[in-house]
């Protein structure tokens, strides 16, 4: 059974980095065919795909975040990251990580971590 | 980019009954629309892929069906577990979009 848990800080204050680490478990990120992915919820509202990283090294991110964001690879411990720099209140969200298939740029995604709220606040 | 535009906003259903949900598309999106719940304070869990294929574990329930820019959701009959907001993702163009959710809630 595949499983990922996100974690880092709750609270992040503006202008400030944001960042976030998701560790899977059940599957192995070195693998082909996935594709590690983030997404995020503004409170109360729908959902928003932030990008992705495929084992090679290789990301992919939505043209709205890019200039702010990078996401990063640790395959020898199973694990994904997200940076998000110059935060603002209007990052505020809970964070998703979740497995993306089946074909690079068309992702379905499966399953999702536990989600984790980050505030961007002074 | 392509927006999903779902209906209703909220659907009062009772339990035992059929609850049907709908998605529209800007543009065609072929087969290439998933479907997910999220129940209140989870992480969304996917339901049916490539329009109209259940996830694994997923109850037989829970159908999907359409192409292009029209799809559906149904589900046959409502369990208390399926009171939750349902949420249609395309990703047949990058980047994949989700729709703004339908909440199914108890009548």
């Amino acid at each position: 059974q595949v499983q990922l848990q996100e974690s880092g800080p709750g609270l992040v204050k503006p202008s400030q980095t944001l960042s976030l680490t998701c560790t899977v478990s059940g599957d192995s990120i070195s693998n082909g065919g996935s594709y590690w992915s983030w997404l995020r919820q503004h409170p109360g509202k729908g959902l928003e795909w932030i990008g992705y990283i495929y084992y090679s090294g290789n990301t992919y991110y939505n043209a709205s975040l890019k200039s702010r964001v990078a996401i990063s690879i640790d395959t020898s411990r199973n694990q994904f990251s997200l940076n998000v720099s110059s935060v603002t209140a209007a990052d505020t969200a809970v964070y998703y990580c979740a497995r993306g298939k089946p074909l690079p740029f068309q992702n379905f995604f499966d399953p999702w971590g536990q989600g984790t709220l980050v505030t961007v606040s002074s | 980019e392509i927006v999903m535009t779902q209906s209703p906003a909220t659907l009062s259903v009772s339990p035992g009954e059929r609850a049907t949900l709908s998605c529209r598309a800007s543009h065609s999106v072929n087969n290439n629309l998933a479907w997910y719940q999220q129940r209140p304070g989870q992480a969304p869990r996917l339901l049916i892929y490539a329009a109209s294929t259940r996830a694994t574990g997923i109850p037989a329930r829970f159908s999907g069906s359409g192409s292009g820019t029209e799809f559906t959701l149904t589900i046959s009959s409502l369990q208390s577990e399926d009171f939750a907001v349902y949420y249609c993702q395309q990703y047949n163009n990058w980047p994949g979009t989700f729709g703004h959710g339908t909440k199914v809630e108890i009548k």
